[in-house]
């Protein structure tokens, strides 16, 4: 696949402020996108995924926006809490394809 | 019902060794991916199986690795004659269908560490 990027290594935000994940992708033919959050030394964990056929998805303090014009998605995680603070990363995959292109991925720390 | 499950989670190889990973679907799933992950990089694509089949190999190296998933029994990771660049966690993930089917997601194990020495 082509290569699905992140546009901030890092994120420091204060507990109870709002998040923003940027995430870039350059494959045309992606309409499936997920955010996965990885805490250290453990495995990626499934949060919100999205179809290309939608442009805003909502699940328990995430969203996840999908705007196809410019390739570009982006995880808001509302009112953040210790227990955010992980690596983020965006991946995607085509609908003819079944291999998942992950970006390299924002590390969050959330401030007391 | 157990999530994905890989072990050992951390192995530690001699050059020239042979290192064997190996990974337990979630119950009902019969799609298989592996991926490699290098110290603050993100995943990258390994290879894809399905029952007794190898779908797409394309991110494997074409020296030294191998993977298989019998009908019986986990999928396992095979890499021959390990070297120091080999050393990155390994990550499985399954699926009840494949992933460009609707309402399907990818589920992740927890990662087995491969140091090399």
């Amino acid at each position: 696949g082509e290569s699905v990027g992140l546009h901030l290594p890092t994120l420091s935000v204060q507990e109870g402020d709002n998040s923003i994940i940027n995430c870039a992708y350059s494959n045309s033919a992606s309409d499936y996108f997920i955010w996965y959050k990885q805490e250290s030394g453990k495995g990626p964990q499934f949060i919100i995924d999205i179809r290309s056929n939608m442009d805003k998805r909502q699940g328990q303090r995430v969203t996840v926006l999908l705007n196809k014009t410019v390739k570009h998605l982006s995880l808001q995680i509302a009112a953040t809490q210790p227990g955010d603070s992980a690596v983020y990363f965006c991946a995607e995959t085509g609908s003819n394809d079944y291999k998942l292109s992950f970006g390299a991925g924002t590390t969050v720390t959330v401030r007391a | 019902n157990a999530g994905v499950m890989q072990n050992p989670r951390h192995l530690v190889r001699r050059r020239g060794q042979e290192a064997r990973l190996r990974c337990s679907p979630m119950k009902g799933h019969s799609h298989v991916y592996w991926y490699r992950q290098l110290p603050e990089e993100g995943l990258k694509f390994m290879v894809y199986l399905q029952k007794e089949n190898i779908i797409d190999e394309s991110g494997m190296p074409k020296e030294r690795f191998s993977a298989e998933f019998p009908k019986e029994g986990p999928s396992i990771l095979r890499i021959q004659q390990v070297v120091r660049g080999d050393s990155a966690a390994y990550f499985c993930a399954s699926s009840p269908q494949p992933l460009q089917n609707m309402n399907t997601e990818a589920f992740f194990g927890q990662g087995t560490r491969l140091t090399v020495v």
